[in-house]
């Protein structure tokens, strides 16, 4: 079993949609939680990143980490065109080195107008 | 304030070749880390260099080194190259600069390593 299970999608939305990105882990040790947006042949792009528990809004997007369900998710309001790409989500502990992330196998996402 | 650079972004190498690739992490940021992406194991973490030492590593042969500069640059080597390291690595790099903070990481572009 993976540390991080994420489905791999793909997930297909109209333009304007909530979209709900989740992932859920095995390793209770996790502190820092992140999301990734990855576009085809280009390196993941930083979109949200949490410490510890709770929620997180920038924007569009917001991050919500449940520690004690070991569960964490990504909303996407208003989704547009330009979001349709591959989601990752990562997290780190500190007993393995905050820098040592655990991917998930990441979503695919594609809106459409 | 300028992103994560890598070099090269392309490569095409023959099995048995080494290569060696090339990170410039963000200004300020003192940890590098080096990621492995392929189609069927996704994102995996191969090393971490931080103040020019390895700080961590990843499960991953002996043939995978790197080093880190004084200027926090890093370079990633890989040796006797075969057709499995085909993949695209990614660099990361990240302030680290303290417990609850400063550990998200930014990435280049990567480079795409092809092993025929």
């Amino acid at each position: 079993q993976k540390e991080v299970e994420q489905d791999p999608g793909p997930l297909s939305v109209p333009e304007g949609a909530i979209v709900s990105l989740n992932c859920t882990y095995s390793n209770s040790a996790f502190q820092y939680f992140m999301w990734y947006r990855q576009y085809s042949r280009k390196g993941p792009e930083l979109l949200m990143y949490t410490y510890s528990s709770g929620n997180k809004e920038d924007g569009r997007f917001t991050a919500q980490v449940d520690k004690s369900s070991k569960y964490i998710s990504l909303f996407i309001r208003d989704s547009q065109p330009s979001d349709s790409a591959t989601y990752l989500c990562a997290m780190s502990a500190r007993s393995g080195g905050y820098n040592k992330l655990i991917f998930g196998a990441g979503t695919r996402l594609a809106v459409h107008p | 304030k300028a992103g994560v650079t890598q070099t090269p972004r392309y490569l095409i190498k023959t099995r048995g070749q080494q290569v060696t690739l090339s990170c410039s992490p963000i200004s300020g940021h003192r940890s590098v880390s080096w990621y492995q992406q392929t189609p069927g194991q996704g994102l995996q973490f191969l090393f971490e260099y931080f103040s020019e030492t390895q700080r961590n590593k990843g499960n991953f042969p002996g043939r995978f080194s790197g080093r880190q500069f004084s200027n926090s640059r890093s370079e990633m080597n890989v040796s006797t190259l075969e057709l499995g390291d085909s993949a695209l690595y990614l660099c990361a790099s990240s302030a680290s600069s303290g417990t609850g903070g400063g550990y998200e990481q930014y990435f280049g572009p990567g480079t795409r390593l092809t092993v025929t």
